[in-house]
C-alpha cells in the first residue's frame, strides 16, 4: 500500500498570501489529521476530518481551515499568512476501526513565510 | 488537558549499547493509548511502538521496548543494541481512547545521537 502523501513538499510564500496544502491518506483510511511542527511550539494538533466532517479542532485561529473530500483526500488552507506560520505541516491518516488505530504520517510540507 | 513531558532534550549512546528515553504524562483518564514515534532527519515520522493503558504487559517490538508505569504516569522507551539508523528525534505521544478522537498530544521530543 502506498503511504500518506503530501503536496507540495516545499513552499515559499510572503506575508498576507494564502496557501493550500494537500494530503492523500493511505487507501482505505477515512480519518485525516493535520499537525503543525515548529522548533518553538513542537507538534501541535490542528484538526481532524472523518467522512468529510471536521471532528476535532485544535487551538488555532480561524485563518487555519481544512476540508476533506469524498475520496478522503484532505486539504488545509491558511489565509493571511504570518511569519509565525512558517512550519512543517504534517498530515496523518488512520483507518478508524474501533478506536484502536495507529496514525501514519506523511513526509510533511515545509512552509516558509517571508 | 492532557500533557506529555520529555525531560531529555538530547541523549547519546554508543553503537550496540542500550539507551532509555523518558516520558511522563498527565491525564485524568483511566484508559488511553501511548505511542513512541521516531522522526529521522529530513524524513517522515514513523511509529516505533504503542501501548494500551489497560494492558499491564509492556509492549515490545524487536529491539524496542517500553516500561509503562501507569500509577506513576511514566512511559519510557528502551532501545537495545543501538544502531546508527536509530539516530532521530523521538516523540512520546498520548491519545485518549474515545472513538472519534484521533488527536495526538506530543511531548517536545528527545534527539538521540548514536556514537559509532
Amino acid at each position: 500500500k502506498a503511504g500518506v502523501t503530501q503536496t507540495p513538499r516545499y513552499l515559499i510564500k510572503t506575508r498576507g498570501q494564502q496557501v493550500t496544502l494537500s494530503c492523500s491518506p493511505i487507501s482505505g483510511h477515512r480519518s485525516v489529521s493535520w499537525y503543525q511542527q515548529t522548533p518553538g511550539q513542537g507538534l501541535q494538533f490542528l484538526f481532524e476530518y472523518f467522512s468529510e466532517t471536521q471532528r476535532n479542532k485544535g487551538n488555532f485561529p480561524g485563518r487555519f481551515s481544512g476540508r476533506q473530500f469524498s475520496n478522503s483526500r484532505s486539504e488545509m488552507n491558511v489565509s493571511t499568512l504570518e511569519l509565525g506560520d512558517s512550519a512543517l505541516y504534517l498530515c496523518a491518516s488512520s483507518a478508524q476501526q474501533g478506536g484502536q488505530e495507529t496514525q501514519y504520517f506523511g513526509p510533511g510540507t515545509r512552509l516558509l513565510v517571508l | 488537558a492532557q500533557t506529555v513531558t520529555q525531560s531529555q532534550p538530547e541523549m547519546s549512546v554508543q553503537e550496540a549499547e542500550t539507551v532509555t528515553l523518558s516520558c511522563t504524562y498527565d491525564t485524568s483518564e483511566s484508559d488511553y493509548y501511548l505511542f513512541w514515534y521516531k522522526q529521522p532527519p529530513s524524513r517522515q515520522m514513523i511509529l516505533v511502538i504503542r501501548q494500551e493503558a489497560y494492558k499491564q504487559q509492556n509492549a515490545t517490538e524487536n529491539r524496542f521496548s517500553v516500561n509503562f508505569q501507569k500509577a506513576a504516569k511514566s512511559f519510557s522507551l528502551k532501545i537495545s543494541d543501538s544502531q546508527l539508523g536509530d539516530a532521530a528525534m523521538y516523540f512520546c505521544a498520548y491519545r485518549d481512547p474515545n472513538f472519534g478522537n484521533e488527536k495526538l498530544t506530543f511531548g517536545t521530543g528527545t534527539r538521540l545521537t548514536i556514537i559509532p
